[in-house]
């Protein structure tokens, strides 16, 4: 039963690098986000998506891109790293459409130098 | 300004003492999730509620919708309930908005 899968767990990042953070789920659900977690403050949206092909920006979208070929999987990718960028990165998913159980996957600890 | 106000931000407890977690938020919601993160884990979930009261072991969640407000109870708190402890409000359009979390510690 594995839920929402997020690789890799910990990566370190030169200024300029570009890299993409892999996140799948098998619970064949719709939506799926990714966050950024920051010393204190809350979650905060980067992309979303309600199905294949489609996708949108959430409320920190700079600096990163996404792609929503499957069901399964939603990547997000680094374009060029930023100090900025370090933080701990959250993939969820959750069926779409009505209220349900939100389901992350385990984080990704990302330090740009 | 945010969507989502939890309190407190940090809380410490002895171990069996009654927990309260407090949160507040300012949207129309279609639920409130809470939500629990271990140091160095993921965050899983603990509840979903729309209305009224749920109860799973020793936590309990309430909501009362005209006042936006909810709780999150722990009750006999113990050291393994050590942890943060977030607040999301989800609208109707499935987005979510997170409260900045609540970190508990039980000190046996």
């Amino acid at each position: 039963n594995a839920g929402v899968t997020q690789t890799p767990k910990f990566q370190v990042l030169k200024t300029g690098q570009s890299m993409t953070l892999q996140c799948a789920q098998d619970m064949n659900h719709e939506y799926m986000s990714w966050y950024r977690q920051d010393p204190g403050m809350g979650l905060r949206l980067i992309h979303y998506s309600v199905g294949a092909g489609i996708t949108d920006q959430g409320e920190v979208p700079n600096g990163y891109n996404v792609s929503r070929s499957t069901t399964e999987d939603f990547p997000l990718r680094l374009l060029s790293a930023a100090p900025s960028q370090t933080s701990v990165y959250f993939c969820a998913s959750s069926p779409h459409g009505f209220v349900n159980t939100i389901y992350f996957g385990e984080g990704s600890w990302l330090t740009v130098v | 300004k945010n969507e989502v106000e939890q309190s407190p931000q940090n809380l410490t407890a002895q171990e069996g003492e009654f927990i309260t977690i407090n949160c507040s938020y300012s949207v129309g919601i279609s639920a409130l999730h809470w939500l629990q993160q271990h140091p160095g884990g993921g965050i899983v979930s603990l509840f979903m509620l729309s209305s009224g009261k749920k109860k799973h072991g020793r936590l309990i969640a309430t909501i009362n919708i005209q006042e936006k407000h909810s709780s999150l109870h722990i009750t006999a708190s113990h050291p393994r309930d050590s942890a943060v402890y977030i607040c999301a409000a989800e609208n109707t359009g499935n987005q979510f908005y997170f409260g900045t979390g609540t970190s508990l510690t039980v000190i046996p």
